[in-house]
């Protein structure tokens, strides 16, 4: 158990509907990253945040967001959803703003868009 | 570029043998690099760094080897167990801080009892 949690587990939802994936670090742990997961695409970043402030981005749609709340739980808005966003998407935490040897990734959230 | 990628998608070791899972990078300029390992249905898990200031790092049953010259890395796992069943992961961070990290591919470990 990594002490990162992710909730939900598993998300079915339909095209053009919009979600938000939670994230909860290890405790103390000040940055959150959010990657995306697929068959062809392979583990992408997507972002992170450290300390409530947008650090990094990577290749994160337009259509989607994020954002750290004052207690460092972190949430990941997807709309306008289409087919292939369907992935896991994973959420990490470390206590330093650098990813480096420090991520701790959770159990991930399954979305399947119909 | 931003370029890591694995020479094998999948890989089958009988229990007990060694394996190696190759890594290669595009970037000459590359200095840390890390491997993970996911486990069915789980999140990725650090197993092990290296800098390029080092050809060799060991750790426990894991051994990472980085050859510079031609931009190749490798995790060498002795005495394979059932129990290291997983996709393994070569992993870059990058940007002058390790803003965010570009994973490969994957490398899928079965292990045959």
């Amino acid at each position: 158990d990594s002490g990162v949690t992710q909730t939900p587990k598993h998300l079915i939802t339909a095209t053009g509907q919009r979600v938000t994936l939670r994230c909860s670090p290890r405790s103390g742990d000040l940055s959150v990253y959010w990657y995306q997961q697929s068959l062809d695409q392979g583990l992408q970043f997507l972002i992170q945040y450290y300390n409530g402030e947008e650090r990094a981005k990577g290749n994160i749609l337009e259509r989607f967001s994020a954002q750290q709340f004052p207690d460092l739980h972190s949430e990941l808005n997807l709309s306008s959803l289409e087919l292939g966003d369907s992935a896991l998407y994973f959420c990490a935490s470390s206590a330093s703003p650098n990813p480096g040897n420090e991520q701790f990734f959770g159990p991930g959230t399954r979305l399947t868009v119909l | 570029g931003e370029s890591v990628g694995l020479h094998l998608p999948t890989l089958s070791v009988q229990e007990g043998d060694n394996s190696i899972i190759n890594c290669a990078y595009s970037n000459s300029a590359s200095d840390y690099f890390i491997w993970y390992k996911q486990e069915s249905g789980k999140g990725p898990q650090f197993i092990i760094d290296i800098r390029s200031n080092m050809d060799k790092r060991q750790g426990q049953r894991v051994t990472v080897l980085l050859n510079k010259t031609v931009k190749h890395l490798s995790l060498q796992i002795a005495a394979t167990q059932p129990g290291d069943s997983a996709v393994y992961f070569c992993a870059e961070p990058l940007g002058t801080s390790y803003d965010k990290v570009i994973f490969g591919p994957g490398t899928s470990l079965s292990v045959i009892p």
